[in-house]
């Protein structure tokens, strides 16, 4: 069965520090994998994808993400964290084995708090 | 920036009642999405919806929901008679194409008691 897995209910980091959020996944095929953010009484807002291609995705807010077919992650990173950063991260992926499928499995979500 | 939209905010109503969601998807999206979120759980994937018609749900997505496009704008989910645990966060969201990221509205915190 399809899964996401985000290990860390809570990650800390200092402004300024990078920072990593962890995501593995299991499909039966490839993958279509995404982050979205989730601010207090906002939606989820999309921050990048992967589909095909390079491996490291850029996205929004100096965000990026890793995908790695070998050890089954989407980790997603950036080089510098802000105190704004600070929100609940989603990570999901979209099964292609077997046709179309358009639903999304996301993870249990990872706080990120930045300290200033 | 184009958003999807969703009323209301927040839906109290009691059980065995009918409410419907009601959401505005991006204007030129061709794929419609219900996601629910109950407190403290995971996101998950209620129904997809394409050229009027359903083209997958979940277990999740019985008898009691039915899920609408009434006109060119809206996107409706309805419950028919609720139950205490449909008490969730509920999200629609709208794609451009099926690859493509899916974005979400702000979403309608349902309460039922």
């Amino acid at each position: 069965a399809q899964s996401v897995a985000q290990p860390e209910d809570q990650v800390n980091v200092a402004e300024g520090n990078p920072l990593t959020v962890k995501c593995t996944y299991s499909v039966s095929g490839n993958p279509y994998l995404f982050w979205y953010v989730q601010y207090p009484n906002r939606g989820l807002q999309f921050l990048l994808k992967y589909i095909t291609g390079d491996n490291l995705v850029k996205g929004s807010y100096g965000f990026e993400a890793e995908f790695n077919k070998s050890q089954t992650s989407f980790h997603l990173k950036k080089p510098s964290a802000l105190v704004s950063d600070s929100a609940l991260y989603f990570c999901a992926v979209r099964d292609m084995f077997g046709g179309a499928t358009n639903k999304l499995i996301f993870g249990t979500g990872t706080l990120l708090a930045v300290q200033p | 920036e184009p958003e999807v939209t969703q009323t209301p905010s927040h839906q109290v109503t009691q059980m065995g009642q009918e409410v419907i969601l009601r959401c505005v998807p991006i204007s030129n999206h061709l794929y419609f999405y219900w996601y629910r979120q109950i407190l403290g759980q995971k996101v998950e994937f209620l129904v997809s919806f394409y050229n009027n018609e359903i083209s997958e749900k979940s277990e999740i997505f019985d008898d009691q929901f039915s899920v609408e496009r009434p006109d060119g704008s809206n996107f409706t989910l309805k419950i028919r008679s609720t139950k205490l645990e449909d008490s969730a966060m509920y999200f629609c969201a709208s794609s451009e194409d099926p690859p493509g990221e899916q974005y979400f509205g702000p979403g309608t915190r349902l309460t039922v008691t």
